[in-house]
């Protein structure tokens, strides 16, 4: 059982948008805690995609959003690609682990 | 470039400890907090510890009783140990910088880069 709740999966075709919703509790994300995204590729370690709630790292397409509100986060896709299949996991801190914390993790498909 | 390699046995007995070195180039290991991530097979990513170069940790709650990460300024590495291994501890192992603000061994910032990570499995 994750801190961070994430949906399973999500699917969308082609040039579709999808979202990715990441909920937290007045300990992490509602504490005003920064929200990161990170996609993982089948056999590869994590990358960060999205950090500061909603701030691309050089090279991130501008297709990856992210925003935060309340005890939520999202992560949106536009334009969906066949590259962007791929697990998609959010990270905060935590004041009741005094640590950080990670959702369970989302698959993306793209039909 | 910063870059990160975890190295270590692949195989570790039920009881024994678990040894993991990363070791770290393009950057003084002196100049950031770093961390451990896990994530076992198939399933998601659990934050273990992180260090600073003073020796400042953190660890996660739920494994402090059986971890100590520790670092090597000389080797530009840090390692980490967990004991009294058992199955639940088959993971991949990944090391990371931590980006963003930290203090007294907490951070509150992201993990850029991860290391390629190291599956370690836990079997007699």
């Amino acid at each position: 059982q994750s801190v961070l709740t994430q949906p399973p999966s999500v699917s969308g075709a082609p040039g579709q948008r999808v979202t990715i919703s990441c909920t937290g509790s007045s300990s992490n994300i509602g504490a005003t805690y920064d929200v990161h995204w990170y996609q993982q590729l089948p056999g590869t370690a994590p990358q960060l995609l999205i950090y500061g709630n909603n701030i691309r790292p050089s090279g991130v397409p501008d297709r990856f959003s992210g925003s935060k509100s309340g005890t939520s986060a999202s992560l949106a896709i536009t334009g969906l690609q066949a590259e962007d299949e791929a697990d998609y996991y959010c990270q905060s801190y935590d004041t009741s682990l005094s640590g950080s914390v990670f959702g369970g993790g989302t698959k993306v498909t793209v039909l | 470039q910063v870059q990160l390699q975890a190295s270590g046995p692949g195989l570790v007995k039920p009881s024994e400890t678990l040894s993991l070195t990363c070791t770290v180039s393009g950057v003084p290991i002196t100049n950031f907090y770093w961390g451990w991530i896990r994530q076992p097979p198939g399933k998601g990513l659990e934050w273990i510890a992180y260090i600073y170069y003073s020796e400042s940790t953190n660890y996660n709650p739920s494994l402090k009783s059986r971890v100590t990460i520790s670092v090597d300024t000389s080797k530009n590495q840090i390692s980490l140990n967990l004991s009294s291994v058992t199955a639940a501890d088959t993971a991949v192992y990944y090391c990371a910088r931590v980006l963003g603000y930290c203090s007294g061994g907490s951070c509150y910032g992201r993990f850029d880069p991860w290391g390629q990570g190291i599956l370690v499995s836990v079997s007699s």
